[in-house]
């Protein structure tokens, strides 16, 4: 099975950088992926890793440590309209399952 | 990227009755569908995976006979709720993975449907 965590609640100023941290057990691992989700709404996708190492795209950022089943999400210039939850998501060889999700509450 | 639609948005029955949501992929072909639930201030839990033309697998602690997976084509799969009650409320969410437009690693969410039991 996996087992995948996250913190539960962040907050952090308008225009900083934050980081939102992710540890996960697997079996079989094949990628793991970010996703944004606003209140009421699905998730969409932000990024994804399946090797190691640090993907850029725009203002946010993601790492993948395999060997330490470990990744975090960088979001720089923070905006108000990135307050939402951050999923982090881990795909074994069937399917994906979800972390609980990062509450990240952005403040002026 | 690619679209994944779900139908409907929304939807309020009376305990007791079956709901069908539907989830359709519009401009790729998906290989295999993923229905996720999520409890308000809850992540997304996987209830089952289905493949085109195969039985679905369900997951640990969902009742196949309750819920109900048909993945008839490969831009069509359907979940009914049967003899909904109001423990089933839930915002319920497809999730699409295939080949065709889009990268094959990434997986295509619906909007979601907000079922509401009474």
């Amino acid at each position: 099975g996996q087992n995948i965590d996250q913190p539960t609640e962040m907050t952090a100023t308008e225009g900083a950088i934050v980081q939102i941290n992710c540890t996960y057990q697997t079996s079989g691992f094949n990628g793991l992926f970010w996703y944004q989700q606003h209140a009421g709404e699905a998730p969409t996708f932000l990024s994804y890793n399946v090797l190691d190492g640090l993907e850029e795209k725009g203002r946010f950022s993601s790492f993948l440590s395999r060997s330490k089943g470990y990744s975090y999400l960088l979001l720089k210039e923070l905006q108000m309209k990135d307050s939402a939850s951050y999923l982090c998501a881990v795909r074994d060889r069937r399917d994906m399952r979800f972390g609980a999700g990062t509450r990240l509450t952005v403040k002026p | 990227g690619a679209v994944v639609s779900q139908h409907p948005s929304w939807v309020i029955c009376k305990s007791g009755t079956s709901v069908k949501i539907e989830c359709r992929s519009l401009d790729f072909q998906a290989t295999t569908m993923f229905w996720y639930r999520q409890f308000p201030k809850q992540s997304l839990m996987l209830m089952a995976t289905s493949n085109e033309g195969s039985k679905a697998t369900y997951e640990q602690g969902v009742e196949k006979d309750k819920f109900l997976i048909n993945h008839a084509s490969l831009t069509l799969s359907t979940l009914t709720v049967t003899s909904a009650h109001p423990e089933d409320s839930s915002f319920y969410i497809c999730s699409a993975r295939g080949g065709g437009q889009g990268s094959s690693y990434e997986q295509y969410f619906g909007p979601g449907t907000r079922l509401t039991v009474t």
